[in-house]
């Protein structure tokens, strides 16, 4: 059974700071990695995904993946008040149609 | 582009009522749908899965049924809500291609209030 972990459970972060959220994952077949956001009373949205080992950047956001570490973290640099919200991540076996969701970080940036 | 809709947007239910949830995806053949449930401030919880219609896949016992009866069309139901049966529903499509695995792209869902 997938477990997934995410910290810290809440953050505050100044306007402009960098933010990193932590995500670890108890099945070592795991094959994708999800980052989804979710601002208050809406549905989540897909940030970004990782499907190898290594890094990824996609503007201000970066995710690294460490499978033999069963971590996977999201970075945000420049951190905006537009970027409060519930931060999910994801993990997939593959194939198997079967997605398990951490309990969230809570990000408020205060400008 | 593809579309998906749920409805209703909000529903106040009495314990023991039943209830019927759906939604419809527009823009996209027979794509693979989800259910899933967040409690209040929780965790994401997936209920079931469909990769056809008229085939659903049970992730977890909540005393909650799904069906497929269309290809673009999944409705979540129960004949008797229970108190724990309160959240936030949400219905979700993904790609069948393994470049985009399994993205979850979510409808607005519905919340739900048993009294």
């Amino acid at each position: 059974q997938q477990n997934v972990q995410q910290s810290p459970e809440s953050l505050i972060v100044p306007e402009g700071a960098r933010t990193s959220l932590n995500c670890t994952f108890s099945d070592s077949a795991s094959q994708y990695f999800w980052w989804y956001r979710q601002h208050s009373g809406k549905a989540p949205k897909a940030l970004m995904s990782i499907f190898s080992n290594g890094e990824k950047e996609e503007g201000r956001f970066t995710i690294h993946l460490n499978k033999a570490s069963l971590h996977f973290s999201l970075h945000i640099r420049d951190s905006q008040p537009s970027d409060s919200a519930l931060y999910l991540c994801a993990v997939s076996m593959g194939g198997g149609y079967k997605v398990v969701f951490g309990s969230g970080t809570r990000l408020l940036v205060s400008p | 582009a593809q579309t998906i809709h749920q409805w209703p947007v909000a529903e106040i239910k009495a314990v023991g009522s039943p209830l019927s949830l759906g939604c419809t995806i527009k823009g996209k053949s027979s794509p693979n749908l989800y259910w899933y449930w967040q409690a209040t401030g929780g965790t994401l919880q997936q209920l079931f899965y469909s990769i056809t219609v008229g085939q659903v896949e049970s992730v977890v016992q909540l005393n909650l049924s799904a069906s497929r009866p269309k290809d673009d069309q999944f409705i979540l139901s129960t004949e008797k809500l229970l108190l724990s049966h309160s959240g936030f529903y949400l219905c979700a499509w993904s790609l069948v291609d393994w470049a985009s695995a399994e993205t979850l792209y979510f409808g607005s869902g519905t919340r739900l209030t048993v009294l």
